[in-house]
């Protein structure tokens, strides 16, 4: 079955510094999505990925999903205190059409 | 405005009781999906429904129960078969199964005593 590593599982980093979440697939991804959940609360979507090589930015945040389509980064650029949270990412299935989510990074920002 | 919500945020319930939880979405998706995050344990599929009056079992489906009577509502019951209930439940919907983003509702904390 496929499963996605998701690392650091949590990162602390200082206000206005870039960092980088990766998620790893054991199997080739189809649809790669990231979302980002604060404590206690639901998910809200980022981002979705489903062609090799492909990059998407909001804002300061991208994501990239690699030619191999095992692998996906999400890179904030000067960090600030908002980003901080959980980030999760998910992958489609395929034909049974639902998604399996990574364990998440755990996000702090000093400020 | 279009969402999801999930009622009530917070739950408490004694061992051996059956809780259903609410899940009501206002976006005319047709997919609706129930998972369980425990810690460090990130989202767990628990049901998933494509259509009304169809669900399938996701990966930890044993201990509850699901309807889809309506479009728009999905109600997890948390059975007494459940043998660690305890955790946040959270319900999403698509306007499909496969390659559509997943609107999450805000959660709600089952805590059994």
């Amino acid at each position: 079955s496929q499963e996605l590593e998701q690392s650091p599982q949590s990162l602390i980093v200082q206000e206005g510094k870039n960092l980088t979440i990766n998620c790893t697939s054991s199997k080739t991804l189809y649809g790669l999505y990231w979302y980002k959940q604060k404590y206690g609360e639901g998910l809200i979507f980022l981002m979705m990925l489903q062609k090799g090589g492909e990059e998407k930015s909001h804002e300061k945040i991208t994501a990239k999903l690699d030619e191999k389509k095992q692998q996906s980064s999400l890179h904030i650029t000067a960090s600030q205190p908002s980003h901080a949270g959980i980030y999760l990412c998910g992958a489609d299935r395929g034909s049974q059409g639902n998604l399996i989510f990574g364990k998440g990074t755990k996000l702090s920002v000093k400020p | 405005d279009g969402g999801i919500t999930q009622s009530p945020k917070y739950l408490f319930r004694k061992e051996g009781q059956n809780v259903t939880l609410s899940c009501e979405q206002n976006l005319n998706h047709d997919a609706m999906y129930w998972y369980r995050q425990d810690p460090g344990q990130g989202l767990r599929l628990i049901y998933y429904s494509q259509i009304v009056n169809d669900f399938q079992k996701g990966d930890i489906a044993e201990g509850y129960s699901v309807s889809r009577e309506k479009k728009e509502s999905f109600p997890l019951t948390v059975t007494s078969a459940q043998k660690n209930p305890t955790a946040f439940y959270l319900c999403a919907s698509s306007p499909g199964l496969i390659y559509n983003e997943q609107f999450f509702g805000p959660g709600t904390r089952l805590t059994v005593l």
